[in-house]
């Protein structure tokens, strides 16, 4: 049965400094998502990581997969308060996904 | 494309009343899924169903139903309700397992069970 642990789950930076979510899984995952929540509202993918070695980049989130360590990062570069959300990953095969309990991020002015 | 719809939005229950949530996805997916989101415990995995007429069991499928009978829809039946079902309750499609494609998400419903 895979587990996803994230930490921390709950993060409060300034704005322009730089942070590192981290994901560790249990089991082999076939990939490895991540997904951003707004209060209220739905989620939102970020990225899917298939492949050890893998590294994603969009604006200042950046998201690698290391298989072997079973652990994926979400780095943030020059937070900004837009960036300001909870933060989930998700992994898991053709049975469904396992997420972890999210990762609640404050950035302040 | 609408995407992902979810109806209803919200929805008040009193325990032991049955209701439907409804799931339906305009764009072709294969795989369709529901979970539920409880405060500080991430997303939980309900049903699953990876074609029309193929439904399978997810992490916590007690106390629900679910069938597919079209590739669209995917609905979620509460029997009976318990308080413990009060959640948020979202539906996620996707074109395949296979192809490793990001699942997209509806907007939820929010259940409260009295």
């Amino acid at each position: 049965e895979l587990k996803v642990e994230q930490n921390p789950l709950f993060l409060s930076m300034q704005e322009g400094k730089n942070y590192t979510i981290y994901c560790n899984y249990s089991t082999t995952s076939d990939r490895l998502y991540w997904y951003r929540q707004d209060p209220g509202k739905s989620l939102e993918s970020l990225f899917v990581l298939l492949s050890n070695g893998a590294v994603k980049q969009e604006g200042r989130l950046m998201a690698s997969l290391d298989t072997k360590a079973r652990l994926s990062t979400l780095h943030i570069t020059a937070a900004v308060h837009d960036l300001s959300a909870t933060y989930f990953c998700a992994g898991g095969g053709a049975d469904g996904l396992t997420f972890g309990k999210g990762t609640h991020l404050i950035i302040q002015p | 494309n609408a995407g992902v719809t979810q109806t209803p939005k919200f929805q008040v229950l009193k325990t032991g009343q049955s209701m439907t949530l409804q799931c339906a996805q305009d764009m072709n997916h294969e795989y369709m899924s529901w979970y539920r989101q409880d405060p500080g415990m991430g997303l939980r995995l309900i049903h699953y169903s990876v074609g029309a007429g193929i439904t399978d069991q997810g992490e916590v499928p007690n106390g629900y139903n679910v069938s597919r009978s079209t590739t669209e829809d995917f609905p979620l039946r509460l029997l009976s309700a318990a308080p413990s079902q009060t959640s948020v309750y979202f539906c996620a499609s996707s074109p395949d397992w296979d192809s490793y494609n990001e699942q997209f998400f509806g907007p939820g419903t929010r259940l409260t069970v009295l």
